[in-house]
């Protein structure tokens, strides 16, 4: 149980072009998933907080306006790269967490998606 | 500490070998602490998730301890196999990013046949 795939898991784009990756959670519903980027070297970042049926909450630096959040169903959450550019060169990766993981946040992830913009 | 903070950041060990590494985390408002293994190209996999001062948990070879007081985990795997082969992370929830997870960088594990 407590799967979640993720799609595409690897995408090379040109620069400016927007690129959309997704995250479903298989055998369990999801009020809440995170996306987190991870640059070479460096811990898994929390990029925003996607909460079904609302708004994303963004962290701090991440500009809601180029990284669009849709979690339109308690399975899918979407991140749509807007206007991709080299320095968005990372990877992403989602996790959800199940109702009964709200008391320690207890989170399952995805296998993740590298996204090279050229 | 304000960060996660794990060490090693790397580690090889021969096949047989117990091992263990550390992570550090904020003592302040600490709610929960979580173990991971990532190996490559897959999900990162739940190990632990840790919440009492003083906790022990253990899952087959693997087990960790915890001390909230003082803000660090311990990992340990016994007589390590290639097949343990990955990244550990470890993530506090609680402090000043409550709800959410703060990560720390890995540690990662080479076991060499």
């Amino acid at each position: 149980g407590a799967v979640v795939s993720q799609h595409p898991s690897r995408v090379i784009c040109k620069s400016g072009t927007s690129v959309k990756i997704e995250c479903r959670s298989l055998d369990f519903q999801a009020t809440t998933m995170f996306w987190y980027r991870q640059f070479p070297k460096q811990s898994l970042m929390l990029m925003a907080t996607s909460n079904e049926g609302s708004k994303a909450t963004y962290e701090q630096g991440v500009e809601k306006d180029k990284f669009l959040i849709n979690h339109a169903s308690l399975t899918l959450s979407t991140l749509t790269v807007t206007s991709a550019h080299p320095e968005d060169s990372s990877f992403y990766i989602c996790s959800a967490r199940p109702p009964t993981g709200r008391g320690y946040n207890e989170q399952f992830f995805g296998p993740g998606t590298r996204l090279t913009v050229l | 500490i304000l960060n996660v903070e794990q060490s090693p950041q790397s580690l090889h060990v021969q096949e047989g070998d117990s091992t263990n590494f550390t992570c550090s985390f904020p003592s302040s408002n600490f709610y929960a602490l979580h173990w991971y293994r990532w190996e490559t190209a897959k999900s990162p996999e739940a190990l632990f998730v840790m919440t009492l001062n003083g906790d022990e948990k253990k899952k087959g070879r693997i087990s960790a301890t915890l001390n909230t007081k003082e803000g660090y985990s311990y990992l340990y795997i016994k007589g390590s196999q290639p097949e343990d082969s990955a990244t550990y992370l470890c993530a506090s929830a609680g402090g000043t990013s409550y709800g959410k997870l703060t990560f720390g960088q890995g540690t990662i594990l080479t076991v060499h046949p």
